[in-house]
């Protein structure tokens, strides 16, 4: 069964400090990982996505990938009430037209 | 990124009718569209994967016959939900991924319908 798992949270820091969130799969044969966010009653859009071992940067975003460990990680830097929202993990098996299997989503809540 | 749009956005309707929801891709080709469903505070459940030209795959504990899919062409799928009832009031998102690359690619994502059925 392909599970991917997230802490729910929520997750709370102050306004410039690094946010981490994390997600593990299950299955090995993943390839393919993805950080979406999701605002309430909104539909997700992408933050990241990873595909090798090791860090990936994108301004203040870090998405880490440990496929050994099977997990995912993603860093959010100096971090904003606006980053407040619900980060949902995703994950897709090298192979063509195959769905996204999605964490339950961690919500962060960044205060001012 | 591509864009993936969806309609209607909210939709309220009487237990008993059905109610279809569009999902386009609108500036690339998409063999293949998936279809969601959202409570609240929960994540979103992978309902069925929809194939142009051919029968969508359902997921477990998802009714075929209640909820048929239809991806009559490279940008546009269908879904129907048939003799809505309150328990099927939900958030429905569609995604699709681009066609014909090598790589596996993120999903783009529909607005999403809100589904009340009263």
């Amino acid at each position: 069964q392909k599970e991917v798992e997230q802490n729910s949270g929520p997750l709370s820091v102050p306004e410039g400090a690094i946010a981490s969130l994390n997600c593990t799969y299950s299955d090995r044969g993943s390839q393919s990982f993805f950080w979406y966010r999701q605002y309430s009653g909104k539909s997700p859009e992408l933050i990241m996505s990873i595909y090798s071992n090791g860090d990936k940067e994108d301004g203040r975003f870090t998405a880490q990938l440990n496929k050994a460990s099977q997990y995912v990680s993603l860093l959010i830097r100096d971090s904003q009430p606006s980053d407040s929202a619900t980060y949902l993990c995703a994950v897709n098996i090298w192979q063509a037209g195959t769905a996204l299997i999605f964490g339950k989503g961690t919500t962060l809540s960044v205060s001012s | 990124g591509a864009v993936v749009s969806q309609h209607p956005s909210w939709v309220i309707c009487k237990s008993g009718t059905s109610v279809k929801i569009e999902c386009r891709s609108l500036d690339f080709q998409a063999t293949t569209m998936f279809w969601y469903r959202q409570f609240p505070k929960q994540s979103l459940m992978l309902m069925a994967t929809s194939n142009e030209g051919s029968k969508a795959t359902y997921e477990q504990g998802v009714e075929k016959d209640k909820f048929l899919i239809n991806h009559a062409s490279l940008t546009l799928s269908t879904l129907t939900v048939t003799s809505a009832h309150p328990e099927d009031s939900s958030f429905y998102i569609c995604s699709a991924r681009k066609t014909g690359l090598a790589e596996a690619t993120e999903a783009f994502f529909g607005q999403g319908t809100r589904l009340t059925v009263v």
